[in-house]
């Protein structure tokens, strides 16, 4: 069955710090993998996916991830966090086609202090 | 582009009543929306898939008396929740595919925070 694991529930980096969010996937093709950030109380917004090509995919916000078919990772990166990236981090895949939804994983809080 | 509108954002209800939950795809037109339910500190579970002028199809394990899901028109999907219980309290979202090119997405609502008393 399609899964995603986010290994880490809460995070906390220094601002200014790297950082690194992990996502592992189970999926028997191609995966079609997504990071969405969640504020509190507020809706998803896409940080970036990947369908094919180069597996190195850019984001917005300065968000990159790097997608590792031999280690079934999608890896969430940023080289200098923010305050305002403080958030809910959820990586999915696309369980089947655009018209069958997507599968989360747990999600990764990331604290950021200052 | 693309953008689902999603209301009420809170609601507030009494135990036994029914609550409907909103979505407009406000500059496309949506065949299927997908409903969402997140509890506190979870994650996005998959409850249903609606599509325009046909039944919805339900996740395993989600009631489908309760979950009255109606997708009427192109550009509106309704959840309603019926004799609510304080268990249904949750985050509900509702998201649409978008497609672009050889690509697709999804765009998602701004999620609606039910609470039953």
């Amino acid at each position: 069955a399609q899964s995603v694991t986010q290994p880490d529930i809460h995070i906390t980096v220094s601002e200014g710090a790297s950082l690194e969010l992990r996502c592992n996937y189970s999926y028997g093709a191609t995966p079609y993998l997504f990071w969405y950030v969640q504020s509190p109380g507020q809706g998803l917004q896409l940080l970036l996916k990947y369908f094919s090509g180069d597996t190195l995919v850019q984001g917005i916000k300065g968000f990159e991830a790097e997608f590792k078919r031999s280690q079934s990772s999608f890896n969430l990166r940023k080289p200098s966090v923010h305050w305002s990236d403080a958030a809910e981090y959820f990586c999915a895949v696309a369980s089947g086609g655009p018209l069958r939804g997507l599968i989360f994983g747990q999600g990764t809080e990331l604290s950021v202090k200052p | 582009g693309a953008v689902v509108s999603q209301h009420p954002s809170r609601v507030i209800c009494k135990s036994g009543t029914s609550v409907k939950i909103e979505c407009r795809s406000l500059d496309f037109q949506a065949t299927t929306m997908f409903w969402y339910r997140q509890f506190p500190k979870q994650s996005l579970m998959l409850m249903a898939t609606s599509n325009e002028g046909s039944k919805a199809t339900y996740e395993q394990g989600v009631e489908k008396d309760k979950f009255l899901i109606n997708h009427a028109s192109l550009t509106l999907s309704t959840l309603t929740v019926t004799s609510a219980h304080p268990e249904d309290s949750s985050f509900y979202i509702c998201s649409a595919p978008v497609f672009a090119r050889r690509a697709y997405g999804y765009t998602f609502g701004s999620g609606t925070r039910l609470t039953v008393v």
